[in-house]
């Protein structure tokens, strides 16, 4: 059973660019959550998905940033116009759902802006 | 809000050697989980033990162990018999319960060197 996988692993773009993270779910996973990790800090909760619905983006900057989870294919995590501060490390976790159940981590993707 | 600190930036422990990290919460539920994650160079994060609020017992997983305090809000985790392969950030985690899935919370991270 493959783990959750994100892609691309690093990613650099120009400041005013847009970027796309996805992240595909392990098998049986519905649940998607993205954080986001700046330099020497912890994890940020920013979004919270099921298939085709967001539950919670209490944690998303209002401007410039989106995602999705659509029925068929990856989460996609969508930045326009990147700027310099939104270099950092992007984590998506996934759960088959369910309040007990535990967050399986991505590998993440470093993102750079020049 | 929910906030979890982590007062130990760093620590070092000598190899086959314990060590104690710690990590405070706040919270004003009465049900929820707490999580130790490890961070090593990778930047993977590794779940590496996880407690209900509502258990009394702590929890273990081989070398690895914590201590609830539920009254005083406090969950340390315990590594015994360290290894060159703990090396790496330690964070701890809060997430509510009762209210279906939720965010984790997470703490700053405790960078853990061992010494050969």
């Amino acid at each position: 059973n493959a783990g959750v996988m994100q892609n691309p692993r690093h990613l650099v773009r120009r400041r005013g660019q847009e970027a796309r993270l996805r992240c595909s779910p392990m098998k049986g996973h519905s649940h998607v959550y993205w954080y986001r990790q700046l330099p020497e800090e912890g994890l940020k909760f920013m979004v919270y998905l099921q298939k085709e619905n967001i539950i919670d983006e209490s944690g998303m900057p209002k401007e410039r940033f989106s995602a999705e989870f659509p029925k068929e294919g990856p989460s996609i995590l969508r930045i326009q116009q990147v700027v310099r501060g939104d270099s950092a490390a992007y984590f998506c976790a996934s759960s088959p759902g369910g309040e007990r159940e535990t967050q399986y981590f991505g590998p993440g993707t470093r993102l750079l802006v020049l | 809000a929910q906030t979890v600190t982590q007062s130990q930036p760093e620590m070092s422990v000598q190899e086959a050697e314990t060590v104690t990290l710690s990590c405070t919460y706040d919270t004003s539920e009465s049900d929820y989980y707490l999580f130790w994650y490890k961070q090593p160079p990778s930047r993977q994060m590794i779940l590496v033990i996880r407690q209900e609020a509502y258990k009394q017992q702590n929890a273990t997983e081989n070398r690895f162990s914590v201590n609830f305090q539920k009254a005083a809000k406090s969950f340390s985790l315990k590594i015994s018999d360290s290894q060159l392969g703990d090396a790496a950030m330690y964070f701890c985690a809060y997430r509510r319960g009762f209210s279906g899935n939720t965010p984790l919370v997470f703490g700053k991270g405790t960078r853990l060197s061992v010494i050969a």
